[in-house]
């Protein structure tokens, strides 16, 4: 079983839409969890993170954690054009070891 | 804050030479820093992660003796490809973590091609 899992998609939504992105990962006392977006041919660059239970919003971006599911999503509200690129879920373990997931793809379609 | 640069940004060599790229944190000490490589349309694959003063720690299938990985400041960490093949040809990134900090900030990723 890998540490972290993504739907690979490609994901597609229309323009104006809500985008929800989901992972989740296998090591039950994982304390960090973190979104990414990877432009294509550049470095991944950090959306969000979140530690607690429940929602946290910034901007169009809400990041929810569920624990006792393993379970940890991003919704992009609004999905713009410039949003399509490849979403990168990350835990940090208990052993504060770093896993990334494979990456969902997300294209918004104008 | 957290900026996390890299040098240089694209390089093409002959094979066989050796190619070191630079990491650098700009505005932290990073105490651990990591290197990946992704190849087109696939994931970022973990290759080492180095703590500042120590020896790397290779994830498995990498071979240490040709990506050599020194890390000997707080700021700085260079990974040489050694011998390089086309087969080395990729997008080497590296990220850095601050001491006790839990989020790693990538660099923009050096593009290599070896001919």
């Amino acid at each position: 079983q890998k540490e972290v899992e993504q739907n690979s998609g490609p994901l597609s939504v229309p323009e104006g839409a809500i985008a929800s992105l989901n992972c989740t990962y296998s090591d039950r006392g994982s304390q960090s969890f973190f979104w990414y977006r990877q432009y294509s041919g550049k470095s991944p660059e950090l959306i969000m993170s979140i530690y607690s239970n429940g929602d946290k919003e910034d901007g169009r971006f809400t990041a929810q954690l569920n624990k006792a599911s393993q379970y940890v999503s991003l919704l992009i509200r609004d999905s713009q054009p410039s949003d399509s690129a490849t979403y990168l879920c990350a835990v940090n373990n208990e052993g504060n070891q770093f896993y990334f997931g494979t990456g969902t793809s997300l294209t918004v379609i104008p | 804050g957290a900026v996390v640069s890299q040098h240089p940004s694209r390089v093409i060599c002959k094979s066989g030479t050796s190619v070191k790229i630079e990491c650098r944190s700009l505005d932290f000490q990073a105490t651990t820093m990591f290197w990946y490589r992704q190849f087109p349309k696939q994931s970022l694959m973990l290759m080492a992660t180095s703590n500042e003063g120590s020896k790397a720690t290779y994830e498995q299938g990498v071979e240490k003796d040709k990506f050599l990985i020194n890390h000997a400041s707080l700021t700085l960490s260079t990974l040489t490809v050694t011998s390089a093949h086309p087969e080395d040809s990729s997008f080497y990134i590296c990220s850095a973590r601050d001491f006790g900090g839990e989020t790693q900030y990538f660099g923009p990723g050096t593009r290599l091609l070896v001919l």
